[in-house]
């Protein structure tokens, strides 16, 4: 079955410490985000790739760090410059190529400080 | 003003009414528009697209945009407690790549 797979599902971050989500997709999508989700606050855009080898932030980018070396992959680095990381992390993809193809959403990683 | 608003507070109705979710956005060169159904704990899962003036049917959920007034709505008919979950407005705007900006989400409640 198609779909984009995220792990792990928790993860668990020490002080000082980098972790980097999985992000993994089978629909031959393009275009591959990350989102993270705090409560009351909605989805907030981290960076979005739309090709292999290019990415650009978005509008939290700070403290965050990513690459797309396959089209089927988007890894989120979580580095210990981002002070306040406990959240839920969403990887979405979409074919931007159609031109108005709503994204589609993993499972999410739920990340929490130690 | 938000690119994407929606009613934040929680939306209570009882089991088989009507459950109406509005969302308005700010620019008016956007041409698509989409609902999530967000499950406590899961991740968003696409309902709803549509990209023209009018209603859009599907089942039970029925999309209405109206490009004028700046205002997409999700219509829930016969709802059932398996409809009760956060539900977000998304809008692709315009610009050089798929730009979606999300609303905050209202939670819906069906009481059976």
């Amino acid at each position: 079955d198609g779909g984009i797979t995220q792990s792990p599902k928790y993860l668990f971050r020490k002080e000082g410490q980098n972790v980097t989500l999985s992000c993994e997709q089978n629909l031959n999508h393009d275009a591959m985000y990350w989102y993270r989700q705090d409560p009351g606050q909605g989805l907030r855009l981290i960076y979005y790739s739309q090709i292999v080898n290019d990415f650009q932030k978005g509008d939290i980018a700070e403290g965050y760090s990513v690459s797309r070396e396959k089209k089927e992959s988007f890894p989120l680095t979580v580095t210990s410059a981002q002070k306040n990381p406990t959240a839920f992390y969403l990887c979405a993809s979409s074919s931007p190529g159609q031109g108005n193809q709503p994204q589609h959403f993993g499972d999410g990683t739920r990340l929490s400080i130690l | 003003q938000k690119e994407v608003e929606q009613n934040s507070g929680p939306l209570s109705v009882p089991e088989g009414a009507i459950a109406s979710l509005n969302c308005t956005y700010s620019d008016r060169g956007s041409q698509s528009f989409f609902w999530y159904r967000q499950y406590s704990g899961k991740s968003p899962e696409l309902i709803m697209s549509i990209y023209s003036n009018g209603d859009k049917e599907d089942g039970r959920f029925t999309a209405q945009l109206n490009k004028a007034s700046q205002y997409v709505s999700l219509l829930i008919r016969d709802s059932q407690p398996s409809d009760s979950a956060t539900y977000l407005c998304a809008v692709n705007l315009p610009g050089g790549y798929q730009k979606v900006t999300f609303g905050i989400g209202r939670k819906l409640q069906v009481i059976p």
